[in-house]
C-alpha cells in the first residue's frame, strides 16, 4: 500500500475563492480517492477517480488525475467557511488491500 | 445501521489501565479497518479484517494492542496497560470489500491517557 503526499500542508483563503490541493503518489494505482476530515474526527469520502479517468466533477469539487505524472488535484470552487477541514488523498494500488493516508492539507476558509 | 458507529466517543483513562473501543460497521460490509490519529498528524494504520480471513495486524504498534471482530460484524480494539503515547483519536472504517471501494469512517473515539 502506498501513501499519497498532499501539497500544500496548509492553505488559507477567503470565502468565495477557489482552493487547489495537490497529491502525488509513487506506483500504479487502480483509483484515487479524496476524503475530508472536520475537527480531527471521522473522514468523509468526497470523490473517487479511476485510473482510466482524467477528470471528475461533483458539485463544487473537481478532481483531476494524471497517471503519467502520478499526481492528482482537488479543486474546490467558490469556497465557503464550511469547507474548512483537512483534505486527504488516498491512492489505491492495483494489488492493494487498504487505503493509506498522508498528512493531508489543512484548508482554512475565512468568512 | 445508517453509518459506522463507534463507542465511546471520548474516553479518559489512567496510565496502566486497559481500555476497549468498539466499532459497529455498516451492515454487510466485509472489510473493517482501525486507524489512529495523533493530534495534527495523518492516519496510522493499525489492523484490518476482511471476511473470514486472518486479520492483518501488521500495523499494531505493540503487543499491548489487540483487536477482534465477532461474527464478521462488530469489532473491539483493546489496549492493555495504556501509556500516555496511546492518546489519540481511534478511527474505524468499513467497506464492502477491499477492491478499492469507498470507505466509510466512524466518528472516532478520542482516547486520553492521563
Amino acid at each position: 500500500s502506498q501513501q499519497g503526499e498532499e501539497d500544500p500542508q496548509a492553505l488559507s483563503i477567503q470565502e468565495g475563492e477557489n482552493a487547489t490541493m495537490n497529491c502525488s503518489y509513487k506506483t500504479s494505482i487502480n483509483n484515487l480517492q479524496w476524503y475530508r476530515q472536520n475537527s480531527g474526527r471521522g473522514l468523509v469520502h468526497l470523490i473517487l477517480i479511476r485510473s482510466n479517468e482524467r477528470e471528475k466533477h461533483s458539485g463544487r469539487l473537481r478532481v483531476t488525475l494524471d497517471t503519467s505524472k502520478k499526481s492528482s488535484s482537488l479543486l474546490i470552487t467558490a469556497s465557503r467557511a464550511a469547507d474548512t477541514a483537512s483534505y486527504f488523498c488516498a491512492p489505491w494500488e492495483n494489488a492493494g488491500n487498504m487505503l493509506t493516508f498522508g498528512g493531508g492539507t489543512r484548508l482554512m476558509v475565512k468568512p | 445501521g445508517a453509518g459506522v458507529s463507534q463507542s465511546p466517543s471520548n474516553k479518559v483513562t489512567e496510565k496502566g489501565k486497559d481500555v476497549e473501543l468498539r466499532c459497529d460497521p455498516i451492515s454487510g460490509h466485509t472489510a473493517l479497518y482501525w486507524y489512529r490519529q495523533s493530534l495534527g498528524q495523518g492516519l496510522e494504520f493499525l489492523i484490518y479484517f476482511q471476511g473470514n480471513s486472518a486479520p492483518d495486524k501488521s500495523g499494531l504498534p505493540s503487543d499491548r494492542f489487540s483487536a477482534e471482530r465477532t461474527g464478521g460484524s462488530v469489532s473491539t480494539l483493546t489496549i492493555q496497560r495504556t501509556q500516555q503515547e496511546d492518546s489519540a483519536v481511534y478511527l474505524c472504517a468499513s467497506s464492502l470489500g477491499t477492491a478499492g471501494l469507498t470507505w466509510y469512517f466512524g466518528p472516532g473515539t478520542r482516547l486520553t491517557v492521563t
